[in-house]
């Protein structure tokens, strides 16, 4: 399978900092795609990235596939108390990576 | 519209036991995937089926075994539970395909066995 790596694997931010999460994999991926996850809660879909070096934005979420298509990340700008959750990257939706976790503090 | 529903929400099992847990695709959904997640973990992919028939598999024994029916409804099935088997189940469905689409999660089956 396409195995896929994430770092870091925790993140604590103060509220207003940034946040970025990686996703790499040792393989070609055909899409990759992210989900968050609340505490207690289920994975939602956030994006799929499917071209080469694409770059999607969801207002304060900007994801990205790299140009060899074999990483991915997903920025947060000025964090939210509301960002809180687990980040998971998944190649085509089948091999899910460990997730970062992260905590903004007021 | 009703999402993707899974039950029972929770449950306790005894090593050794077998365990059915279900799963109802949201509207218009055809294809159905199952995960499990242990604490801390990614999901991990068990197996989805896709008009009836179980279309991929992960690296998951036989003892963990599937059904979809006409409804599109679907079943996943784990016979002599191990205690490494407490985690959470995922239910996940998706339009025809299930590939390049989004997916959708259950609220997942909590499965304690002790």
């Amino acid at each position: 399978g396409q195995q896929v790596m994430q770092i870091p694997q925790y993140q604590h931010v103060q509220e207003g900092e940034d946040f970025t999460t990686y996703c790499n994999s040792s393989t070609t991926l055909s899409n990759i795609q992210w989900y968050k996850q609340r505490p207690g809660g289920h994975p939602v879909f956030l994006i799929q990235l499917v071209k080469s070096g694409e770059v999607k934005k969801q207002k304060r979420l900007t994801f990205q596939f790299g140009e060899a298509k074999k990483n991915s990340s997903l920025h947060i700008t000025a964090t939210q108390t509301t960002d809180v959750g687990t980040y998971f990257c998944a190649a085509y939706a089948l091999n899910f990576g460990k997730g970062t976790s992260l905590l903004v503090t007021p | 519209d009703a999402g993707v529903t899974q039950s029972p929400t929770h449950l306790i099992k005894t090593r050794g036991q077998q365990v059915t847990l279900r799963c109802s695709p949201k509207s218009g959904h055809d294809t159905v995937s199952w995960y499990q997640q242990a604490l801390g973990q990614g999901p991990q992919f068990i197996f989805q089926y896709y008009e009836e028939e179980e279309r991929q598999r992960g690296n998951f024994p036989d003892r963990f075994s599937g059904h979809q029916f006409p409804n599109y409804s679907s079943e996943l099935n784990v016979n002599a539970l191990l205690l490494g088997d407490s985690a959470l189940y995922l239910c996940a469905s998706s339009p025809t395909g299930g590939t390049g689409n989004t997916i959708y999660f259950g609220e997942g089956s909590w499965l304690t066995v002790v």
